[in-house]
């Protein structure tokens, strides 16, 4: 099973700032199958990125992917209030498919 | 526009099985060669994949509850269900069901996720 782990655990912004999130994966992902969700509380989780760097349909351009291998990061570029949530990273190129533990984006 | 909605019970007594089903309105499971997924979210904690189901029903179960898992297909009701026996408070959680982007293929993220269902197992 690939073990992926994702940093920091809380990230304190404020509107307008710059986040990176950081996913790492215990082995290699399969042809880049990593992908990044969104979310909020009591809500389901709304996809972001696949292929590690393919937005997701509707999702707006300050959200970005990138990284290969077992080093992957999502970039917010101008943090919108809407954007403070959770993120999971996943990969799906091995079964079973599994996720990040998660990072918080608050409000600082 | 696509969408799920899961349904079943929302307390279930330890020991016995889990039961729900994905209902898929605004398409057709059998026209579409999708693997349908289930995932669960333990309260405040993260993401789980269950397993997937293709539209002519083989199936990829994650190997941590293939033994107590079953996830089927009904097509002529565009449907999909889960069940899980023997079930114990670990596995209380909100379950979502899920199509991926990709048809045909296990090796996809989902882009079209359930509202989702909470179920707590107690007696």
């Amino acid at each position: 099973e690939i073990v992926l782990t994702q940093s920091p655990g809380t990230l304190s912004l404020s509107p307008g700032e710059r986040a990176t999130l950081s996913c790492r994966a215990s082995q290699s992902v399969s042809s880049s199958y990593l992908a990044w969700y969104q979310q909020k509380p009591g809500q389901a989780p709304r996809l972001l990125i696949y292929g590690a760097s393919s937005r997701a349909t509707g999702i707006p351009d300050r959200f970005s992917g990138s990284g290969s291998g077992t080093d992957f990061t999502l970039t917010i570029s101008r943090l919108e209030p809407e954007d403070f949530a959770v993120y999971y990273c996943q990969q799906y190129g091995t079964t079973p498919l599994t996720f990040g533990q998660g990072t918080k984006v608050e409000i600082k | 526009q696509l969408q799920l909605q899961e349904s079943g019970p929302g307390l279930v007594k330890p020991s016995e099985t889990l039961s729900l089903t994905c209902t898929v309105s605004g398409g057709s499971i059998g026209s579409n060669s999708y693997y349908w997924g289930w995932i669960r979210q333990p309260p405040g904690k993260g993401l789980e994949w269950i397993g997937s189901v293709y539209y002519g029903g083989s199936t990829y179960y994650n190997p941590s509850l293939r033994s107590r898992l079953t996830i089927s297909v009904d097509t002529s009701k565009n449907q999909f269900s889960l069940k899980l026996s023997s079930v114990t408070a670990a596995d209380t959680a909100v379950y979502y069901c899920a199509r991926p982007v990709e048809m045909a293929t296990i090796w996809s993220a989902c882009d079209i996720w359930g509202q989702g269902t909470m179920v707590t197992v107690s007696s």
